[in-house]
């Protein structure tokens, strides 16, 4: 069975600090997606990794895919208040001639002031 | 361009009471996917439409169905609710969900309607 796992699952950090949020999956897939979720919003993409080794950056979000080793970074840095939401990761397996997401379960993420 | 858009936003049904959600993309995309999210259990695939015309059930199918109307359309029906049922339903479109002919993957980023707040009592 394929999961996909997240840690940590809440995460509360000062403005300015630097953190990491994991993704690990227990199957093989070549691409991995981010998505942001703001409170009682819906999802948007952030990301969406490719390749082995690929790098994406956007502002103070950086996303990195190792399908080695079946682990998908997000890190923060010089966190700000803004950044504060839901965070998932996803990852599409082929099935029954078709790609299908499987998402994590979602790390919260509160940035204080 | 609208995206993907969901009615309603809101409904409270009582135990037993059927209804439809509706979703719309005016993406041209061929896939369609109907999720629900539970507190703490992140998002699970109710159903899913690769193509028009053609329907599968995720990992939570059980006491929904769909019907893929045309391109642009996927609705999703409850026939009789249950408190179990309360959930945020949202809809989301892809490109293309199916694996290339020649084996080549396809780049399936999945675009979201704004979810339907279902409460069921």
């Amino acid at each position: 069975e394929l999961k996909v796992e997240q840690n940590p699952l809440f995460l509360s950090m000062q403005e300015g600090k630097n953190y990491t949020i994991y993704c690990n999956y227990s199957t093989t897939s070549d691409r991995l997606y981010w998505y942001r979720q703001d409170p009682g919003k819906s999802l948007e993409s952030l990301f969406v990794l490719l390749s082995n080794g690929a790098v994406k950056q956007e502002g103070r979000l950086m996303a990195s895919l190792d399908t080695k080793a079946r682990l998908s970074t997000l890190h923060i840095t010089a966190a700000v208040h803004d950044l504060s939401a839901t965070y998932f990761c996803a990852v599409d397996i082929s099935t029954s001639g078709t790609y299908k997401y499987i998402f994590g379960t979602g790390t919260r993420l509160k940035v204080l002031a | 361009n609208a995206g993907v858009t969901q009615t309603p936003k809101f409904q409270v049904l009582k135990t037993g009471q059927s209804m439809t959600l509706q979703c719309a993309q005016d993406m041209n995309h061929n896939s369609m996917y109907w999720y629900r999210q539970d507190p703490g259990m992140g998002l699970r695939l109710i159903y899913y439409s690769a193509s028009e015309g053609t329907t599968d059930k995720g990992e939570v199918p059980n006491g929904y169905n769909v019907s893929r109307l045309n391109k642009r359309e996927f609705s999703l029906r409850l026939e009789s609710a249950a408190p179990s049922q309360t959930s945020v339903y949202f809809c989301a479109s892809s490109e293309d969900g199916r694996p290339g002919l020649a084996g080549a993957l396809r780049y399936n980023e999945q675009f979201f309607g704004p979810g339907t707040r279902l409460t069921v009592l």
